[in-house]
């Protein structure tokens, strides 16, 4: 079974404030995603990764980095935390590869979220 | 632009069937995916719809058109369990997703 696991179930920080949410995953995916989800407005991609070191901006990178050191960890970076970043941050990989065949339509695997708080 | 529409809740009756539709303008489309997620945890795969036509799973089924843009899930034989939300995802090319606002459904005894 694919495991995607992230850093907190719950954070709540004050405004200005460096956050590090975190995501590993174990089953050796080459494609990671950062989303965050509020109501009504479904999942939204912030930061995707295809590679070590590879990054690329989603929908919504304002006020996000990233970064992907080694293959199993992608990490999502707020520099200063604001009351607007407060929402659901959703991590999930999918391969590229599997059985030595390109399968770029696979599903993602979602890491259990991160409930964010900013005061 | 981009966009996917679904109802925003339903209710149903357990034993019962629902069908969920959804609706997408893409620049680009692979194929449909929905997934369930139920309150406070991470959304999990039901199917993914390539071709056009309905594919069978068990109690759920998912149906496309890729000519209307459309697409449904339905659910048969309904259980309390089923009580979620289930999204409606575009693969809109490459490895990029887009999803839908979800539709929360309600299933009562």
């Amino acid at each position: 079974d694919v495991k995607v696991t992230q850093s907190s179930r719950y954070l709540v920080k004050r405004t200005g404030e460096k956050v590090f949410l975190e995501c590993v995953q174990d089953m050796d995916h080459e494609n990671m995603f950062w989303y965050r989800q509020d109501p009504g407005l479904g999942l939204r991609l912030i930061y995707f990764s295809y590679d070590v070191k590879m990054k690329e901006k989603g929908d919504i990178p304002e006020g996000y980095s990233v970064s992907r050191e080694k293959k199993e960890r992608f990490s999502l970076i707020l520099e200063s935390a604001s009351t607007n970043q407060t929402s659901m941050y959703l991590c999930a990989s999918r391969p590229t590869i599997s059985g030595g065949i390109e399968i770029s339509t696979d599903t993602q695997y979602f890491g259990p979220g991160t409930r964010l708080t900013v005061l | 632009g981009q966009n996917i529409d679904q109802p925003t809740e339903m209710t149903a009756t357990e034993g019962a069937i629902v069908q969920i539709n959804c609706t997408y303008q893409t620049s680009g489309f692979n194929g449909l995916f929905w997934y369930q997620q139920h309150a406070g945890e991470a959304p999990t795969f039901l199917s993914y719809n390539v071709l056009d036509g309905l594919e069978e799973k068990g109690r759920f089924s998912s149906f496309l058109s890729r000519s209307k843009g459309y697409s449904y899930l339905l659910l048969k034989e309904l259980q309390m369990k089923d009580s979620a939300s289930y999204l409606c995802a575009a693969n809109t090319g490459g490895f990029k997703t887009i999803f839908g606002a979800g539709t929360r459904l309600f299933v009562k005894a």
